[in-house]
Order: structure tokens, then sequence, then C-alpha cells
């Protein structure tokens, strides 16, 4: 099984500031033969149902802001909101889906404003 | 628009069963492999793929905390997804999502309300 581990657990951050999320995976979930990341991001706040946020590493669904940003290779992926905004305030899950029939997600992050 | 609408949560007693359902429109569910995602609210617990099942239902896989005691289901004709939760415990406790992965495999770009389980006695 791949276990994804996310750091930090909580993170605090301003208004306008930069917020980074880290993950990472106990073993690589770049497929070679595609050169692909089987990773994305989730955001999720309260009282609604998860939100996909990046696939494949680094490409943001349709409608998410870009101040949302992936990046990352192998094993070790970072969500980067680039000017934090009130309406950021969730929880972030990472998540693997190199394991084709089930995947695996991060423990979460929480993110509040400073 | 896909809507995923779930139903049967609820309270019930350790070693009891609870049979879930998930109603799905503004897709053609019978082309796309269906999931149950749930998220336990206790510390450290985060976001667990419990289950999923195939486009036709001939092939389902589970997370090993739920084998041998969920099971997952499908009936292409109603549009209609269902997870049979049998002998729970109180760690099953949690929101459970109906999930689907319309434009890449198992990207969840589509989920449910979800519906809360509470176990305990």
């Amino acid at each position: 099984d791949i276990v994804m581990t996310q750091s930090p657990d909580s993170l605090v951050v301003s208004l306008g500031e930069r917020a980074t999320i880290n993950c990472k995976s106990s073993q690589s979930v770049l497929y070679s033969s595609s050169n692909k990341n089987y990773l994305a991001w989730y955001q999720q706040k309260p009282g609604q149902p998860p939100k996909l946020l990046i696939y494949w590493a680094s490409t943001r669904e349709s409608g998410v802001p870009d101040r949302f940003s992936g990046s990352g290779s192998g094993t070790d992926f970072t969500l980067t909101i680039s000017s934090l905004q009130a309406e950021d305030v969730a929880v972030y899950y990472c998540q693997q889906y190199y394991t084709t029939r089930m995947c695996s997600f991060g423990q979460g992050t929480k993110l509040e404003i400073k | 628009e896909v809507q995923l609408v779930e139903s049967g949560g609820g309270l019930v007693q350790p070693g009891g069963s609870l049979r879930l359902s998930c109603s799905a429109s503004g897709l053609t569910f019978s082309s796309h492999a269906m999931h149950w995602v749930r998220v336990r609210q206790a510390p450290g617990k985060g976001l667990e793929h419990v289950s999923t099942i195939s486009s036709t239902g001939g092939s389902t896989d589970y997370a090993d905390s739920v084998k041998g005691r969920f099971t997952i289901s499908r009936d292409n004709s109603k549009n209609t997804l269902y997870l049979q939760m049998n002998s729970l415990r109180p760690d099953d406790t949690a929101v459970y999502y109906c999930v689907t992965d319309v434009d890449t495999a198992m990207v969840f770009d589509h989920w449910g309300q979800g519906t809360l389980v509470t176990v305990s006695s």
C-alpha cells in the first residue's frame, strides 16, 4: 500500500500571504511510460464535500483560481496558495491514484487565517 | 450537471447494519465506475477510499478496514449505487460520500453531499 504523509498537520497564514502544503508518498507515483504523476489535491470546507483542485500533480481543475498551484514529482509534492484569501480556509488532502483500483489520501492539513 | 444524492445514513448500534444508497443523475451512469469515500472525524482520520465498483458492476474492491463486512453494488437500470454495511463498529462512524470519476480514472471530480453514519450504543 502507498502511504501518503502530509506536512504540516495545521497551518496558520495571514491574508495575502503564501501557504505551502507538502505531501510525501511512500513510493513513487510517477508512471514512467506516460511521465505522469498520479497525484491529486482536494479542498474540503466545513460542512461541504471535498472539491477537486489539482490532478496529474499540477493540472488545475476547471474553475479553480490560479492562485492554487501544484508541483513536484516522484514522491514529493507541494500545493501552493500564492495569496491566501478568506475563502481558502479548509482542510486540504493529497491523493495518490497510482494504485489503479483503490487510492489513498494524506491525513489532511488544516489551513486557518492568522 | 452531475448530481449524486446519498441516503440511508443514521444511528446504529455496534454490530448492526445499514444500507446506503446513492441516486445519480446528469451522467451516463452505466459508463462510469463509482466509489464510496468516507471522512471520519477522529483526529488523524481524514479521507478513506472505502470501496469501488466498475461500470458494469462486475468488479469490486474494498479497503482492508471494511473487507468482509461491506458490500458495494449498483443497479444501472435505476442509476443507483449501494453500500451494504454489516457488523458495524464505532470506528465506522463517518460521513460517507458517493463519488465518481467522470473525466480521469480515480480522480474524484464529482461528490455527493454525504450521509452521516453514527455507530454507537
